[in-house]
């Protein structure tokens, strides 16, 4: 039933460590997204796909690696993980139409990711 | 400046106020507009689209000022559900959709 999913939910570890966040969509659309959001609630925009092609790539250190396998699919890996690096992290999807305008983004729930 | 500036808040009114929220943006080439509602620790969700003409849905009213370069989302009657924080989101054309920091209402009995 979930259109957009992401694991894990919760995810604690050392600075230092490499990890990873999987993001599926049952929706059948084209554009997935990667979002920041920090402890001040700012909801940044880290990447995009569409159909599978990087589309938007903002000003995130190349520790951040996206890879979409499939439309269905887009997991953000990190490595070396440092303390900024904590925030919640959610992947989103969006439905065809005019290059994303106009066009309603559907949230995962979010992944909180705790470094320490 | 931001390109998405909403005023923090926090809102704290009694139910059944009516309370409206402002949103200005910076590039006047922006497309699309919309608001979108996060409650807490939760996923941000659509609220409604904004468009020049402006747009009610129930209790909700969104206006759009392109001269001006602002938003606005009107609640009458709020309930004690509507407490939540609201995004003031801006499409500038293709993918690119720029979220405001949001606004908290929080709604008493």
């Amino acid at each position: 039933d979930t259109a957009v999913s992401q694991t894990p939910k919760y995810l604690v570890t050392q600075m230092g460590n490499d990890k990873s966040i999987k993001c599926e969509q049952n929706l059948g659309h084209d554009t997935m997204y990667w979002y920041k959001q920090d402890s001040k609630k700012f909801l940044k925009i880290m990447f995009s796909y569409n159909n599978k092609e990087l589309i938007i790539n903002e000003t995130v250190p190349n520790r951040f690696s996206p890879k979409s396998p499939d439309k269905a699919h887009l997991n953000l890996h990190i490595n070396s993980l440092e303390l900024g690096d904590s925030a919640v992290y959610f992947c989103a999807s969006s439905p065809p139409g005019l290059a994303g305008s106009y066009n309603e983004q559907f949230f995962g729930p979010g992944t909180r990711l705790t470094v320490l | 400046r931001k390109e998405v500036e909403q005023d923090p808040g926090p809102f704290n009114v009694p139910e059944g106020a009516t309370v409206a929220f402002n949103c200005t943006y910076s590039n006047s080439a922006s497309q699309s507009f919309f608001w979108y509602r996060q409650d807490c620790r939760k996923e941000p969700k659509l609220l409604m689209s904004v468009y020049s003409s402006g747009n009610e849905d129930g209790r909700f009213t969104a206006q759009l000022n392109r001269a001006s370069q602002y938003i606005s989302l009107l609640i009458r009657d709020s309930k004690l559900s509507d407490s939540a924080t609201y995004l003031c989101v801006v499409n500038k054309g293709g993918f690119k959709t720029i979220f405001g920091a949001g606004t908290r209402l929080f709604v008493k009995a």
